[in-house]
């Protein structure tokens, strides 16, 4: 089974700072991993995902996240944020021969001017 | 706009009834998920359904069922309501089954159990 782990309920941060996003993975099995975002009132929107290959994976907005697999984590950073991106972030996980997607339990990113 | 459309944005009942959450996949999209979304609970996979039929089960309570339609629509049926199930009701599409391809969700299903 797999299991994840986002270390910080909230992040605050300043406009124009640098933020790092954490997820930690559990799993026995090779793993899909996911960075979703919902902002106020809407549904989930994939910011990057990694299957395979290199492992610093780019994805919209100006995301960007590594997989570490010797550390079973897949940080999400950003090197200068803007007030737009404060949202809640949600880490997943999947294994590739299942459908579904395992969620943590959400980081609360706060943009201040 | 993600192209997933569900139905209604906003659900108040009472305990012990019975309702209906209705999702429209996008265009082209064969594989249909439900999730809950709750503050006790999180974000949870219930069910998934791919082409009409029943792919994969999650944290689903037995007063819960599903079923995709031959449009391709979906229902989610919840029955005898708990104050517990008062949660946000998420679906989501892909273009095929299995998890490298991409879900888009739905606005969701806001439900209130009173």
């Amino acid at each position: 089974a797999q299991s994840v782990t986002q270390l910080d309920s909230q992040v605050p941060v300043f406009e124009e700072a640098p933020v790092e996003l954490r997820c930690n993975y559990s799993s026995s099995v090779s793993v899909y991993l996911f960075w979703y975002v919902q902002y106020p009132n809407q549904g989930l929107q994939l910011l990057l995902k990694y299957l395979s290959g290199s492992t610093l994976v780019k994805g919209i907005n100006g995301f960007e996240a590594e997989f570490n697999k010797s550390q079973t984590s897949f940080h999400l950073r950003k090197p200068s944020v803007h007030i737009s991106d404060t949202a809640e972030y949600f880490c997943a996980v999947s294994a590739p021969n299942t459908d579904k997607l395992i969620f943590g339990t959400g980081t609360r990113l706060q943009v201040f001017p | 706009d993600s192209g997933v459309t569900q139905t209604p944005k906003h659900l108040i009942t009472a305990t012990g009834q019975r309702v209906t959450l209705r999702c429209s996949p996008r265009s082209g999209d064969l594989s249909v998920y439900w999730y809950q979304q709750s503050l006790d609970q999180g974000l949870q996979f219930l069910i998934q359904y791919y082409n009409g039929e029943e792919r994969a089960k999650g944290n689903i309570l037995e007063r819960f069922s599903a079923q995709q339609f031959p449009d391709l629509h979906s229902e989610l049926n919840l029955s005898s309501l708990e104050l517990g199930d008062s949660a946000l009701y998420f679906c989501a599409s892909s273009r095929q089954a299995g998890s490298s391809y991409e879900q888009y969700f739905g606005p969701g299903t806001r439900l209130t159990v009173t």
